[in-house]
Protein backbone atom coordinates (compact mmCIF):
# COMPACT_ATOMS: atom_id res chain seq x y z
CA UNK A 1 0.00 0.00 0.00
CA UNK A 2 0.97 3.33 -0.19
CA UNK A 3 0.74 6.70 1.70
CA UNK A 4 0.80 10.30 0.55
CA UNK A 5 1.86 13.24 2.94
CA UNK A 6 1.44 17.03 2.21
CA UNK A 7 3.64 19.20 3.96
CA UNK A 8 1.62 21.83 4.61
CA UNK A 9 -1.87 21.95 5.59
CA UNK A 10 -2.26 26.16 5.11
CA UNK A 11 -0.22 28.11 2.46
CA UNK A 12 -0.75 31.68 1.78
CA UNK A 13 0.50 33.90 -0.63
CA UNK A 14 0.33 37.18 -2.42
CA UNK A 15 -1.20 37.33 -5.76
CA UNK A 16 1.16 37.78 -8.56
CA UNK A 17 3.56 35.33 -6.41
CA UNK A 18 4.76 31.96 -7.07
CA UNK A 19 3.77 29.08 -4.66
CA UNK A 20 4.76 25.19 -4.68
CA UNK A 21 2.50 22.88 -2.80
CA UNK A 22 4.69 20.05 -1.33
CA UNK A 23 3.59 16.18 -1.58
CA UNK A 24 5.31 13.69 -0.84
CA UNK A 25 4.48 9.64 -1.59
CA UNK A 26 5.65 6.58 -0.33
CA UNK A 27 5.44 2.89 -1.58
CA UNK A 28 6.72 -0.57 -2.15
CA UNK A 29 5.72 -0.35 -6.15
CA UNK A 30 5.37 2.63 -8.76
CA UNK A 31 2.35 4.50 -8.19
CA UNK A 32 1.12 6.46 -10.88
CA UNK A 33 0.53 10.28 -8.92
CA UNK A 34 -2.65 13.39 -9.08
CA UNK A 35 -2.85 16.63 -8.16
CA UNK A 36 -6.45 17.39 -7.59
CA UNK A 37 -8.45 21.16 -6.74
CA UNK A 38 -11.45 21.21 -4.24
CA UNK A 39 -13.32 24.48 -4.59
CA UNK A 40 -16.05 25.74 -1.84
CA UNK A 41 -18.78 23.08 -1.80
CA UNK A 42 -17.91 21.53 -4.76
CA UNK A 43 -16.53 17.75 -5.61
CA UNK A 44 -12.46 17.53 -7.03
CA UNK A 45 -11.49 18.35 -10.34
CA UNK A 46 -8.28 16.40 -11.50
CA UNK A 47 -5.32 19.21 -12.28
CA UNK A 48 -3.20 17.33 -13.65
CA UNK A 49 -1.29 13.60 -13.24
CA UNK A 50 1.43 11.71 -13.65
CA UNK A 51 1.89 8.10 -15.43
CA UNK A 52 5.10 7.71 -16.88
CA UNK A 53 7.69 9.87 -19.24
CA UNK A 54 8.62 13.26 -18.50
CA UNK A 55 8.68 13.86 -14.94
CA UNK A 56 7.45 16.93 -15.94
CA UNK A 57 3.76 17.77 -16.33
CA UNK A 58 1.67 20.36 -17.27
CA UNK A 59 -2.11 20.79 -15.82
CA UNK A 60 -5.20 23.11 -16.18
CA UNK A 61 -5.27 26.68 -15.25
CA UNK A 62 -1.38 27.18 -15.06
CA UNK A 63 -0.15 24.66 -12.62
CA UNK A 64 2.95 22.23 -13.46
CA UNK A 65 3.97 19.54 -11.18
CA UNK A 66 7.51 17.64 -11.29
CA UNK A 67 7.53 14.01 -10.28
CA UNK A 68 11.20 13.40 -8.24
CA UNK A 69 11.68 9.57 -7.94
CA UNK A 70 15.18 9.74 -6.00
CA UNK A 71 12.69 12.24 -3.62
CA UNK A 72 9.77 10.85 -3.63
CA UNK A 73 8.44 14.14 -4.36
CA UNK A 74 5.40 15.39 -6.57
CA UNK A 75 5.59 18.97 -6.17
CA UNK A 76 3.18 21.23 -7.23
CA UNK A 77 4.00 24.75 -9.02
CA UNK A 78 2.44 27.90 -10.90
CA UNK A 79 4.85 30.77 -11.10
CA UNK A 80 2.32 33.65 -10.80
CA UNK A 81 -1.02 32.88 -8.60
CA UNK A 82 -4.68 34.52 -9.06
CA UNK A 83 -7.27 34.73 -6.58
CA UNK A 84 -9.67 32.59 -8.00
CA UNK A 85 -6.42 29.70 -7.50
CA UNK A 86 -7.93 29.69 -3.58
CA UNK A 87 -9.16 26.43 -2.91
CA UNK A 88 -8.07 23.54 -1.84
CA UNK A 89 -5.04 21.22 -3.07
CA UNK A 90 -4.98 17.34 -2.73
CA UNK A 91 -2.48 14.83 -3.96
CA UNK A 92 -3.37 11.68 -4.31
CA UNK A 93 -1.21 8.03 -5.53
CA UNK A 94 -2.46 4.36 -6.70
CA UNK A 95 -0.23 1.94 -7.25
CA UNK A 96 0.35 0.83 -10.97
CA UNK A 97 -0.18 -2.98 -9.18
CA UNK A 98 -3.39 -4.74 -8.88
CA UNK A 99 -6.27 -3.68 -7.45
CA UNK A 100 -5.36 -0.73 -5.22
CA UNK A 101 -7.10 1.61 -3.83
CA UNK A 102 -6.52 5.61 -4.39
CA UNK A 103 -4.93 7.09 -1.50
CA UNK A 104 -5.11 11.12 -0.65
CA UNK A 105 -2.96 13.49 0.89
CA UNK A 106 -4.42 15.69 3.85
CA UNK A 107 -4.63 18.45 1.69
CA UNK A 108 -3.02 22.17 1.32
CA UNK A 109 -5.40 25.26 1.79
CA UNK A 110 -3.96 27.71 -0.54
CA UNK A 111 -5.09 31.23 0.47
CA UNK A 112 -4.42 34.06 -2.01
CA UNK A 113 -3.90 37.41 -0.32
CA UNK A 114 -4.79 40.62 -3.09
CA UNK B 1 -16.88 17.16 -17.80
CA UNK B 2 -17.31 14.27 -16.02
CA UNK B 3 -20.31 12.28 -15.99
CA UNK B 4 -21.07 11.67 -12.42
CA UNK B 5 -23.84 12.66 -10.47
CA UNK B 6 -25.18 12.81 -6.97
CA UNK B 7 -28.08 13.47 -5.09
CA UNK B 8 -29.26 14.61 -3.27
CA UNK B 9 -26.68 17.88 -3.12
CA UNK B 10 -27.96 19.02 0.19
CA UNK B 11 -30.36 16.64 2.77
CA UNK B 12 -30.88 17.97 6.46
CA UNK B 13 -33.00 15.08 8.32
CA UNK B 14 -33.75 14.26 11.89
CA UNK B 15 -32.06 11.67 13.57
CA UNK B 16 -33.25 8.13 13.53
CA UNK B 17 -34.03 8.14 10.08
CA UNK B 18 -32.81 5.86 7.32
CA UNK B 19 -31.48 7.68 4.11
CA UNK B 20 -29.88 6.96 0.97
CA UNK B 21 -27.28 8.92 -0.87
CA UNK B 22 -27.31 7.96 -4.84
CA UNK B 23 -24.38 8.17 -7.11
CA UNK B 24 -24.27 7.13 -10.49
CA UNK B 25 -22.09 7.20 -13.56
CA UNK B 26 -22.38 6.74 -17.86
CA UNK B 27 -18.79 6.31 -18.27
CA UNK B 28 -18.61 2.58 -17.59
CA UNK B 29 -16.22 2.77 -14.77
CA UNK B 30 -15.67 -0.37 -12.80
CA UNK B 31 -13.95 1.33 -9.60
CA UNK B 32 -16.33 3.53 -7.93
CA UNK B 33 -15.58 5.18 -4.53
CA UNK B 34 -17.30 6.60 -1.15
CA UNK B 35 -15.56 9.08 0.70
CA UNK B 36 -16.50 11.28 4.08
CA UNK B 37 -15.10 15.16 4.53
CA UNK B 38 -15.47 17.24 7.10
CA UNK B 39 -15.64 20.92 6.06
CA UNK B 40 -12.01 22.10 5.08
CA UNK B 41 -10.14 18.35 6.14
CA UNK B 42 -9.29 15.23 4.61
CA UNK B 43 -10.80 12.73 2.24
CA UNK B 44 -11.74 9.41 4.32
CA UNK B 45 -12.34 6.44 1.92
CA UNK B 46 -15.34 4.54 3.76
CA UNK B 47 -16.08 2.07 0.89
CA UNK B 48 -15.19 1.42 -2.12
CA UNK B 49 -15.91 -1.25 -5.60
CA UNK B 50 -13.83 -3.21 -7.78
CA UNK B 51 -17.30 -4.17 -9.92
CA UNK B 52 -20.58 -5.43 -9.97
CA UNK B 53 -21.54 -7.37 -6.76
CA UNK B 54 -18.38 -6.68 -5.01
CA UNK B 55 -17.48 -4.26 -2.01
CA UNK B 56 -15.16 -3.74 0.35
CA UNK B 57 -14.69 -1.18 3.67
CA UNK B 58 -12.29 1.71 3.33
CA UNK B 59 -9.92 3.25 5.62
CA UNK B 60 -12.24 4.75 8.17
CA UNK B 61 -15.07 2.97 9.70
CA UNK B 62 -18.55 3.71 8.79
CA UNK B 63 -22.01 2.78 10.00
CA UNK B 64 -23.01 3.29 6.45
CA UNK B 65 -23.37 0.40 3.89
CA UNK B 66 -23.29 0.62 -0.08
CA UNK B 67 -24.89 -1.95 -2.78
CA UNK B 68 -23.02 -2.47 -6.03
CA UNK B 69 -25.56 -4.42 -8.68
CA UNK B 70 -25.33 -2.22 -11.22
CA UNK B 71 -22.21 -0.63 -12.74
CA UNK B 72 -22.87 2.62 -13.00
CA UNK B 73 -25.10 3.09 -9.50
CA UNK B 74 -23.03 2.82 -6.08
CA UNK B 75 -25.88 4.06 -3.22
CA UNK B 76 -24.57 4.66 0.03
CA UNK B 77 -27.44 3.58 3.29
CA UNK B 78 -27.19 4.92 6.76
CA UNK B 79 -30.16 2.99 8.30
CA UNK B 80 -30.54 5.22 11.28
CA UNK B 81 -28.54 9.03 11.07
CA UNK B 82 -27.23 10.21 14.37
CA UNK B 83 -25.87 14.01 14.21
CA UNK B 84 -22.31 12.24 13.79
CA UNK B 85 -23.00 11.89 10.66
CA UNK B 86 -22.97 15.08 9.77
CA UNK B 87 -20.65 15.37 6.65
CA UNK B 88 -19.80 15.80 3.12
CA UNK B 89 -19.92 12.77 1.51
CA UNK B 90 -18.15 12.63 -2.05
CA UNK B 91 -18.56 9.53 -4.45
CA UNK B 92 -15.84 9.06 -6.94
CA UNK B 93 -14.99 6.69 -10.21
CA UNK B 94 -12.76 5.17 -12.54
CA UNK B 95 -11.27 2.67 -14.78
CA UNK B 96 -8.69 1.50 -12.54
CA UNK B 97 -4.46 1.96 -12.11
CA UNK B 98 -3.58 5.06 -14.73
CA UNK B 99 -6.95 6.94 -14.93
CA UNK B 100 -8.06 9.87 -12.62
CA UNK B 101 -10.89 9.46 -10.95
CA UNK B 102 -13.77 11.24 -11.51
CA UNK B 103 -15.68 13.33 -8.69
CA UNK B 104 -19.34 14.01 -8.27
CA UNK B 105 -20.36 17.13 -6.69
CA UNK B 106 -20.87 15.91 -3.14
CA UNK B 107 -23.74 15.37 -0.91
CA UNK B 108 -23.88 17.43 2.30
CA UNK B 109 -25.86 15.95 4.45
CA UNK B 110 -27.16 17.35 8.19
CA UNK B 111 -28.37 15.42 10.72
CA UNK B 112 -30.58 17.44 13.49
Amino acid sequence: AQSVTQLDSQVPVFEEAPVELRCNYSSSVSVYLFWYVQYPNQGLQLLLKYLSGSTLVKGINGFEAEFNKSQTSFHLRKPSVHISDTAEYFCAAISNFGNEKLTFGTGTRLTIIP
Amino acid sequence: EADIYQTPRYLVIGTGKKITLECSQTMGHDKMYWYQQDPGMELHLIHYSYGVNSTEKGDLSSESTVSRIRTEHFPLTLESARPSHTSQYLCASSWGPGSEAFFGQGTRLTVV
